[in-house]
């Protein structure tokens, strides 16, 4: 399956702090997307990294991917309660290969 | 630029009933996407489209679901007859090949 699985399914922060999601999958890529999701909203990417990258940041966020594990990692640094939001990826082979997405993290950030 | 524009954004309507969903991606866009988000079952890929033909139909749930896409700015997704498992929000995404998909925000679906 190229379904990405998020871990840990919730979590729970106070302000100022770091926020770390991994996800894993099973199939070769292309590149690997990053999305997140506020209530009520439509799903907003976020970031994407290439298979034969292994670090990008943008912004508060770092992605790390790791081709030989099949994994990779979302780092917010500095979270902000509006950072609060469902956050999923999807990896993707590209061609005609469809993203699927998994359950995702429900990150809570208090303030 | 506009974004994908979804509409309606709720529908209430009884079992049985038929009902459209309709979506215009980002113009320039080749991809199309519908899926369907349940606290049951998370977010699911209906089908999708590329330039204007359906490349994926094996998500859609069974017959009474169809989706068309007429032309690069317009798809619908129609249920007939709706039943209450139904109920759910619907998205709609575009994107240009091996790029992000952008998603609308949605319709929330209710079948009494």
């Amino acid at each position: 399956s190229q379904q990405g699985e998020e871990d840990p399914q919730a979590l729970s922060i106070q302000e100022g702090e770091n926020a770390t999601m991994n996800c894993s999958y099973k199939t070769s890529i292309n590149n690997l997307q990053w999305y997140r999701q506020n209530s009520g909203r439509g799903l907003v990417h976020l970031i994407l990294i290439r298979s034969n990258e292994r670090e990008k940041h943008s912004g508060r966020l770092r992605v790390t991917l790791d081709t030989s594990k099949k994994s990779s990692s979302l780092l917010i640094t500095a979270s902000r309660a509006a950072d609060t939001a469902s956050y999923f990826c999807a990896p993707y082979p590209g061609g005609y290969n469809k993203l699927i997405f998994g359950a995702g993290t429900r990150l809570a950030v208090h303030p | 630029d506009a974004g994908v524009i979804q509409s309606p954004r709720h529908e209430v309507t009884e079992m049985g009933q038929e009902v459209t969903l309709r979506c215009k991606p980002i113009s320039g866009h080749d991809y199309l996407f519908w899926y369907r988000q349940t606290m049951m079952r998370g977010l699911e890929l209906l089908i999708y489209f590329n330039n204007n033909v359906p490349i994926d139909d094996s998500g859609m749930p069974e017959d009474r679901f169809s989706a068309k896409m007429p032309n690069a700015s317009f798809s619908t997704l129609k249920i007939q007859p709706s039943e209450p498992r139904d109920s759910a929000v619907y998205f709609c995404a575009s994107s240009l090949d091996n790029q992000p998909q952008h998603f609308g925000d949605g319709t929330r679906l209710s079948i009494l």
